[in-house]
């Protein structure tokens, strides 16, 4: 149980495309899911939290006019990154929590953007 | 913001060895969680720990939270190559802090020689 996944586990694009990622739990609902990026051998670094039916909330210093989220379901959050440049080149991680397990966080597969 | 400070950066041990790692913070935090990651893929939780104090196993793998909640360890045994991957530490703020959001350690890569 408690699985996650996210589409397209790789995208290439041009400079100034916009680019969708999506992520979804399967077999559980996710009230809160929450969009991480991570740079070549670095850490996770939180980009926003996405609630269920409101709003995200974005960390200090990520802009939320080019990373849009949105939370349509209890099952589905999608990243959009608009007008992409190659400095938004990284690994883009979903994580959901679980309804039941309020203190745990399943993370997905990860999607790797290059913007050329 | 809170940081982790996850110790040491990187590892390199024989097939059979033990390891360890740790994580310590300024921060208390109010639960502690162990991730591996794989290259490409996202991170895989290993162990989650809830109480101060509380030491918790899952197969060759120990964790402890520390009692003044603001460090955890991690130990593997007797190593094996599936061992080899990215382990990160992950701290879990009060709801007060904000959204139980997890704050992660720079990772500890862990490199096996047969």
């Amino acid at each position: 149980g408690a699985v996650v996944s996210q589409h397209p586990s790789r995208v290439i694009c041009k400079s100034g495309t916009s680019v969708k990622i999506e992520c979804r739990s399967l077999d559980f609902q996710a009230t809160t899911m929450f969009w991480y990026r991570q740079f070549p051998k670095q850490s996770l670094m939180l980009m926003a939290t996405s609630n269920e039916g409101s709003k995200a909330t974005y960390e200090q210093g990520v802009e939320k006019d080019k990373f849009l989220i949105n939370h349509a379901s209890l099952t589905l959050s999608t990243l959009t990154v608009t007008s992409a440049h190659p400095e938004d080149s990284s690994f883009y991680i979903c994580s959901a929590r679980v309804v039941q397990w309020v203190n745990e966080q399943f993370f997905g597969p990860g999607t790797r953007l290059t913007v050329l | 913001g809170q940081q982790l400070n996850q110790s040491p950066q990187s590892m390199f041990i024989q097939e059979g060895e033990d390891v360890s790692m740790n994580c310590t913070s300024s921060s208390i935090f109010n639960t502690w969680l162990w991730y591996k990651q794989d290259p490409g893929e996202g991170p895989v939780l290993l162990i989650a720990l809830y109480k101060a104090g509380e030491l918790t196993s899952n197969g060759r793998l120990t964790a402890q939270f520390g009692i003044t909640r603001k460090d955890s360890f991690l130990n593997i045994s007797a190593s094996i190559p599936s061992d080899v991957g990215i382990y990160f530490c992950a701290g879990q703020l009060r709801k007060a802090q904000g959204a139980q959001k997890l704050v992660f350690g720079q990772g500890t890569r862990l490199t096996i020689n047969p």
